[in-house]
Parts: structure tokens; C-alpha cells; sequence
């Protein structure tokens, strides 16, 4: 079955420093979602991308689609310690199963 | 928030026992889905409906088993409650291939 990877797994930075967690899929995607969950939260979404090579913004977040719509990422710039929680890539398929990658653990220190 | 509801939202349970964990919805979404949630292994999904009475297995469904006998209701049961199955649950819903919109979580402790 579809099988969704994302690295990595955790991921320190200084406040101000730049994040990033990638996401590929094993099979081509109709679409991927990504989702943040804050520490004891539920996940939210953040933003789902159709396209191939289709490429978002939201502030200080960045999300790209592959070309070939199998990897994705999402950037942050200049991370602030609101920032911190998993986040987590989701790959949509046919039937409308979503597929979650385990997720990349952001601390941020002050 | 959307309006998804989890209950129980804390259980502790006996090796064994049979439980029974509710997902209440009042945005209409037509696909339901349960996911279990383990340390190192992110978000899986255990089973997903596409309609009333309409459900299908995810990746770790062995053990689960759901029933949604109406739009808004979708119960995941756990037939013999083992203690591999320690773990937060969550609900989600979504309308088509949309956001997903997710519950509260329950966290299920057997002992």
C-alpha cells in the first residue's frame, strides 16, 4: 500500500534559524496536506497543495510539490518558538484515504 | 474548531475487556476516519468510512473493528482489549479529498 516517509524525525534549532522537513511518497499523490500539532494538541491543517511543482506560502512557511507530485516540503524562515510541534505530511489518494507521514518534531530554543 | 467530538476523552481499561470509543460529527462530512497515534510512528490509520455503512480496513486494523450507522456517529471497538492497543486515538473528518478536521483525541490506557 501507499507509503508515506518524512524526515526528520526530530529537528533542534536557535530561534531565528531556518527549518526544513521533506516528505516522499511511494506512489504518485493527487494531493498532499500538511498538518501541525502542537504538544498535547490535536492536528490542524495547514495548507494542501494539488499541482505538480505548485509552490505556497503562508508567512513565514513555504510548502513545494514535487513534479512528479511523489515529494513535498515545508520551510520555515527564521523559526520562532511559537513554531514548535510536529508536523506532519499527509499524502492523498484515490479513494480518499490519507496517508500521514510520522511527523518531524521541531524544538525551538530561545 | 469543527464541531467533531471524541468520547470517552481518558480510558483505562482491562486486558481483555471489550471498549468502545465514539466519534461525533456535526459538519456533515461524508468520510470519517480513525487513527491511532504512537510515539515513532506518527498518525496511522486503522479504519476510514466513505459513507453510512460504508467502511474499509487502513494499515493496522487487526483488532478494530467500526460501525457507522449513521452520518454523524462512526465507533471504533476494540473487541479484547490487549495492551498493545495503549494509545491515543483520534477521529477525523473530511469532505472529499478537503482538509481533514480532527478530534480532540482520546488517550486509551489497558492495563
Amino acid at each position: 500500500g501507499q507509503q508515506v516517509m518524512q524526515i526528520p524525525q526530530y529537528q533542534h534549532v536557535q530561534e531565528g534559524e531556518d527549518f526544513t522537513t521533506y516528505c516522499n511518497s511511494s506512489t504518485t499523490l493527487s494531493n498532499i496536506q500538511w498538518y501541525k500539532q502542537r504538544p498535547g494538541g490535536h492536528p490542524v491543517f495547514l495548507i494542501q497543495l494539488v499541482k505538480s511543482g505548485e509552490v505556497k506560502k503562508q508567512k513565514r512557511l513555504t510548502f513545494q510539490f514535487g513534479e512528479a507530485k511523489k515529494n513535498s516540503s515545508l520551510h520555515i524562515t527564521a523559526t520562532q518558538t511559537t513554531d514548535v510541534g510536529t508536523y506532519f505530511c499527509a499524502g492523498g489518494g484515490s479513494n480518499y484515504k490519507l496517508t500521514f507521514g510520522k511527523g518531524t518534531l521541531l524544538t525551538v530554543n530561545p | 474548531d469543527a464541531g467533531i467530538t471524541q468520547s470517552p476523552r481518558h480510558k483505562v481499561t482491562e486486558t481483555g475487556t471489550p471498549v468502545t470509543l465514539r466519534c461525533h460529527q456535526t459538519e456533515n462530512h461524508r468520510y470519517m476516519y480513525w487513527y491511532r497515534q504512537d510515539p515513532g510512528h506518527g498518525l496511522r490509520l486503522i479504519h476510514y468510512s466513505y459513507g453510512v455503512k460504508d467502511t474499509d480496513k487502513g494499515e493496522v486494523s487487526d483488532g478494530y473493528s467500526v460501525s457507522r450507522s449513521k452520518t454523524e456517529d462512526f465507533l471504533l471497538t476494540l473487541e479484547s482489549a490487549t495492551s498493545s492497543q495503549t494509545s491515543v486515538y483520534f477521529c477525523a473528518t473530511s469532505q472529499g479529498s478537503a482538509e481533514a478536521f480532527f478530534g480532540q483525541g482520546t488517550r486509551l490506557t489497558v492495563v
